[in-house]
């Protein structure tokens, strides 16, 4: 079964509106949370490291003001791209790993498109 | 350099024969690598890990080259349904994992 649980599958939504995407850890507790992004034909790229009790991770050129990562419980971080544009059309996924060294699993991700 | 580097392909291939294709690395700190399998539109699947000595798994053979720094995967007589982008990754523990853009699978039938 689902290891990672991510709502909602895809997303549209106007220019300058909020989108806040869910990602739950179903099979065990996850102090730490993965958000990548991917956009076509491109690898998959890490956006942030999500920690719970404390502030996320950023990876370099990604803005914290714009993408917001809340990591409130050992099983729920969530990511709300603020203010979105038509550049951030994305796939966005989360990803949990049991320990360290292991494999990441995936949410099954967040198609967003920004019109 | 870019940290994982894979041949984009993509690689056509008839149904039944057998296909390998590497991905190389850089920063050989890097202790963990995996081999993950995406469909279109679609997050990526683990498919296996790979350890030095090597493993298998039913028709998929990893191996892992530290001296050269690449992985590689093999599969044995494809099916249809192995069609897909395998990206190859990384790292692990606090740091994520690091993912080459993958390499695109046709098998023809």
């Amino acid at each position: 079964g689902a290891v990672v649980s991510q709502h909602p599958s895809w997303v549209i939504c106007k220019s300058g509106t909020s989108v806040k995407i869910e990602c739950r850890s179903l099979d065990f507790q996850a102090t730490t949370m993965f958000w990548y992004r991917q956009f076509p034909k491109q690898s998959l790229m890490l956006m942030a490291t999500s920690n719970e009790g404390s502030k996320a991770t950023y990876e370099q050129g990604v803005e914290k003001d714009k993408f917001l990562i809340n990591h409130a419980s050992l099983t729920l971080s969530t990511l709300t791209v603020t203010s979105a544009h038509p550049e951030d059309s994305s796939f966005y996924i989360c990803s949990v790993s049991s320990s360290y060294n292991s494999p990441l699993h995936f949410g099954n991700g967040t198609r967003l498109t920004v019109t | 350099r870019k940290e994982v580097e894979q041949d984009p392909g993509p690689f056509n291939v008839p149904e039944g024969a057998t296909v390998a294709f590497n991905c190389t690395y850089s920063n050989s700190a890097s202790q963990s690598f995996f081999w993950y399998r995406q469909d279109c539109r679609k997050e990526p699947k683990l498919l296996m890990s790979v350890y030095s000595s090597g493993n298998e798994d039913g028709r998929f053979t990893a191996q892992l080259n530290r001296a050269s720094q690449y992985i590689s995967l093999l599969i044995r007589d494809s099916k249809l349904s192995d069609s897909a982008t395998y990206l190859c990754a990384k790292g692990g523990g606090a740091d994520g994992l690091t993912f080459g853009k993958g390499t695109h699978l046709i098998i023809q039938p």
